[in-house]
């Protein structure tokens, strides 16, 4: 199985700050790997496809990196809208998801 | 416009199988690069994934659940249905079905549906 590992599990922010989440893979997925977010009591939410490509949609300050088995989510100024959980997937081998990031009000 | 709704008992007792349907439309589960699949999260934890049906009737698990699930598609009924054997407490979870597109993501998820595992 491939695992999949984000940090920081929670992640304190203010309104306006400069947000990035880290997701490493077990072995390379190539650029195999998507975004999520999501809102208590929702379903997720697709951001990010294949590493940095933005679900049509999505805000442009959303924005991911990487290949092999390191990525990045960066959210370029923090939204009240943006307060969720994130998510990482990667789809190279069957799918597996990350513990996801919390972020939090500061 | 594509939707996507599961069903299915919202309790079940340990040791029984659990059969879930994915209710879907706006796409066809007859185009080439289509998938439902199915993930769950048990309360306040992360998601996880179970299981993937493609357009060809190609079919993955989890490796770790393997052993108990089996995924379905009825083309004709726009239908995706997941069963789940020896249910436990640990299973307790909002199962939820999602549209893989071409691109390979779960780009549409249906809104969940909650199974309580429980005698």
């Amino acid at each position: 199985d491939i695992q999949m590992t984000q940090s920081p599990s929670t992640l304190a922010a203010s309104v306006g700050d400069r947000v990035t989440i880290t997701c490493r893979a077990s072995q390379s997925i190539n650029r195999w790997l998507a975004w999520y977010q999501q809102k208590p009591g929702k379903a997720p939410k697709l951001l990010i496809y294949k590493a940095s490509s933005l679900e049509s949609g999505v805000p442009s300050r959303f924005s991911g990196s990487g290949s092999g088995t390191e990525f990045t989510l960066t959210i370029s100024s923090l939204q009240p809208d943006d307060f969720a959980t994130y998510y990482c997937q990667q789809y190279d081998s069957n799918r597996t998801f990350g513990q996801g990031t919390k972020v939090e009000s500061k | 416009q594509i939707t996507l709704k599961e069903s299915g008992p919202t309790l079940v007792k340990p040791t029984q199988t659990l059969t879930l349907t994915c209710t879907f439309s706006g796409f066809s589960l007859s185009t080439n690069g289509v998938g439902v699949g199915w993930i769950r999260q048990p309360p306040g934890k992360a998601l996880e994934w179970l299981a993937l049906i493609y357009w060809d009737d190609d079919k993955r698990y989890s490796p770790s659940l393997k052993s108990r699930l089996t995924i379905t598609k009825d083309t004709s009924k726009n239908q995706v249905v997941l069963t789940m054997t020896n249910m436990d407490p640990v299973d307790t979870a909002t199962y939820y079905c999602a549209h893989k597109g071409p691109p390979g993501a779960f780009d549409i998820w249906g809104q969940g549906t909650m199974v309580t595992v429980s005698s």
